[in-house]
């Protein structure tokens, strides 16, 4: 595997379920990202791992849980959504400070 | 508050048509500034980044230039190829993450 990897790439949930995004890379990177991707939206920040250390979370709401376990893995916990949380949610890893990010394929989350 | 404006939001060219991309900025302590690419169903791919105004960097038809206020993507003689979404970010001084711009969503007709 190379680059930087997300599953599930497709996920169709309701509102009471609960669920996981996954994304793992292998680019020796020391930061990671989650961003989200509506439609006519530009990328929107969600939350920032510097060294498994969370340094940026842009008032997400508490329905998101991130978790990163160590540099190279990166998860997002879902529970109770609205379904104005449909979006494309992309992960990305870098080198701590650095802009040029690395993005997954993305995992597309419909809530019903 | 950090803002990346983008124009076009749609670009139809034919192959061949040279032409430019803009994006305009405003950020507080501009530490670079990036273009990335968007195929459908993809995530972003990383192309340049810019620095200083002045700076240029150039790959295969495209080439990135930076002023204080804004960034063009430079298009010469595109081919279908380069039919896809080019997104420009900006990283503030002390931040992390990069805020977006909207993008423009370019189609190379043959």
């Amino acid at each position: 595997e190379t680059g930087v990897t997300q599953t599930p790439r497709h996920l169709v949930m309701g509102m009471t379920n609960k669920k996981s995004l996954k994304c793992e890379q292998h680019l020796g990177h020391n930061a990671m990202y989650w961003y989200k991707q509506s439609a006519k939206k530009p990328l929107e920040l969600m939350f920032v791992y510097n060294f498994k250390e969370q340094t940026e979370n842009n008032s997400v709401p508490s329905r998101f849980s991130p978790e990163c376990p160590n540099s190279s893995h990166l998860f997002l916990h879902l529970h109770t959504l609205q379904p104005e949380d449909s979006a494309l949610y992309l992960c990305a890893s870098s080198q701590s400070g650095l802009g040029e990010l690395f993005f997954g394929e993305g995992s597309r989350l419909t809530v019903l | 508050e950090d803002q990346v404006t983008q124009s076009p939001e749609a670009l139809r060219l034919q192959e061949g048509e040279s032409s430019s991309l803009n994006c305009s900025y405003t950020v507080s302590g501009l530490r670079g500034l990036f273009w990335y690419r968007q195929d459908p169903g993809k995530g972003p791919e990383f192309l340049f980044t810019l620095y200083s105004a002045g700076e240029e960097k150039e790959k295969e038809r495209l080439k990135a230039t930076l002023t204080k206020k804004e960034s063009f993507l430079h298009i010469t003689a595109p081919k279908p190829e380069d039919s896809a979404t080019y997104l420009c970010a900006v990283q503030a001084g002390g931040a992390d993450g990069l805020t977006f711009g909207k993008g423009t969503h370019l189609i190379i007709q043959p």
